[in-house]
């Protein structure tokens, strides 16, 4: 079946480096991922999308990475704040429903 | 602030108790969604409607029922339900495929 997976469970960094969290997918036909992050207690907030046409798509502060040919997606955020601690999830929407990874935690050291 | 709003917030209820979770959006969208969560795992759908008509069932147990009386409001009613049903219930809408998808706050349901 379908599933969508994280490479690393936690992720540790220092305030002002860029974090890096990658998912990994294996269904080829999927053509829409989406990143989430969730802090303690609420629910999974938008970050950013891209479409299976595209390679990069750049947001505030954060950049999503699409390698189709290994079936790889990554979240970059640059100058990494304490704010930015939460977990990560990424997400593959197929017809009609998500199908969430298993989440990476990011935890941001001054 | 969400968009979509999840009440209660907090629910404690008993395994022979009835209960309702409530959940609104303002969004014009007109799918919505109910999934699961528990502690360190990824939301897990439970139920999909699309023009306020069930299209998704996750094979869920009859103890979950859930409701869309009109295109901004879903609910999920409870009924006998066990403690291993303890989680945090996410209400999510979307405006269709070429968007994504918002979720709420959620419910922390505990069940004793």
């Amino acid at each position: 079946g379908e599933s969508v997976g994280l490479h690393l469970p936690t992720l540790s960094v220092q305030e002002g480096d860029n974090s890096i969290i990658n998912c990994a997918y294996s269904n080829s036909a999927s053509d829409y991922f989406i990143w989430y992050k969730q802090e303690s207690g609420k629910g999974p907030q938008f970050i950013i999308d891209i479409r299976s046409n595209m390679d990069k798509r750049q947001g505030q502060r954060v950049t999503v990475l699409l390698n189709k040919t290994v079936k790889h997606l990554s979240l970059q955020i640059a100058a990494t704040q304490p704010g930015d601690s939460a977990v990560y999830f990424c997400a593959e929407r197929g017809y009609n429903k998500l199908i969430f990874g298993a989440g990476t935690r990011l935890a941001v050291h001054p | 602030d969400t968009e979509v709003t999840q009440t209660p917030k907090h629910l404690v209820m008993g395994m022979t108790n009835k209960k309702s979770l409530k959940c609104e959006q303002h969004m014009g969208h007109r799918a919505m969604y109910w999934y699961k969560q528990k502690a360190k795992k990824p939301p897990e759908l439970m139920f999909v409607y699309s023009y306020e008509k069930l299209s998704i069932n996750e094979s869920v147990p009859s103890r979950f029922s859930p409701e869309c009386p009109n295109s901004s409001l879903l609910n999920l009613h409870l009924h006998a339900l066990q403690p291993e049903d303890s989680a945090l219930y996410l209400c999510a809408s979307g405006g269709g495929r070429v968007s994504g998808y918002t979720f709420g706050s959620g419910t922390r349901l505990t069940v004793v």
